[in-house]
């Protein structure tokens, strides 16, 4: 079964910095690409950041392009995104997608449960 | 302020058929094919649809999707209260070179 977990809720204050992960099981996780999708509540979706398969390429929303950084390690199985300079705004649920293939224009065929990240002081 | 439009909400009585609307601009939809999710609430988004019209494995074929111009759209048909959830649309951005998603349409079953 595809299964994509992510780490647990976290809280964060103003201006600190944080990284969240996301471990992926059942499918060949050096084959795909991966994305971040976040849902700030109440709200709709926000494309965060997308990596290809081999890690080589990356994008993100403009507006998150100084602060937040997307990575893999193919040999864990696992996605990350470091959050530096947090802001109240990026109070969201993070979630860790799959992509269907090795294109970072496909579909998203697979969605974690996501992270509830909180940034409060 | 989404760089997809679509309707806030949108409504239908069982067994009716609704449609959702997705109007974008020729740097996305006008060349790109377009990705519709789901989002039962409480849930996390499920792909619907995939490359304007196609159904995963396990998407009843109550739904279709379409695309013309720079606008697609979502029809499902045979409504029933299982079917109350936000709908997205997606698609790749020529310009913005990333996807980007629409609001969202809330479909109540009345």
């Amino acid at each position: 079964e595809v299964q994509l977990v992510e780490s647990g809720e976290v809280l964060a204050q103003p201006g600190e910095s944080l990284r969240i992960s996301c471990s992926a099981s059942g499918f060949s996780f050096s084959k795909y690409v991966m994305y971040w999708v976040r849902q700030a509540p109440g709200k709709g979706l926000e494309y965060v950041s997308g990596i290809s398969d081999n890690g080589g390429s990356t994008n993100y929303v403009d507006s998150l392009k100084a602060r937040f950084t997307i990575s893999r390690d193919n040999s864990k199985n696992k996605l990350y995104l470091q959050m530096n300079s947090l802001r109240p705004e990026d109070t969201a649920l993070y979630y860790c997608v799959k992509g269907s293939g090795g294109s970072l224009r496909g579909a998203c065929d697979i969605w974690g449960q996501g992270t509830m990240v909180a940034v409060s002081a | 302020q989404s760089v997809l439009t679509q309707p806030p909400s949108v409504s239908g009585a069982p067994r009716q058929r609704v449609t959702i609307s997705c109007s974008g601009s020729s740097s996305n939809i006008g060349n790109n094919a377009v990705n519709w999710y789901q989002q039962l609430p409480g849930k996390a988004p499920k792909l619907l649809i995939y490359y304007d019209d196609l159904l995963p494995s396990g998407v009843s074929d109550r739904v279709s999707g379409s695309r013309f111009g720079t606008s697609a759209s979502l029809a499902i048909s045979g409504l029933q209260s299982a079917d109350e959830a936000d709908y997205y649309c997606a698609t790749w951005d020529d310009s913005l070179k990333r996807q980007v998603f629409g609001g969202g349409t809330k479909l109540t079953v009345l």
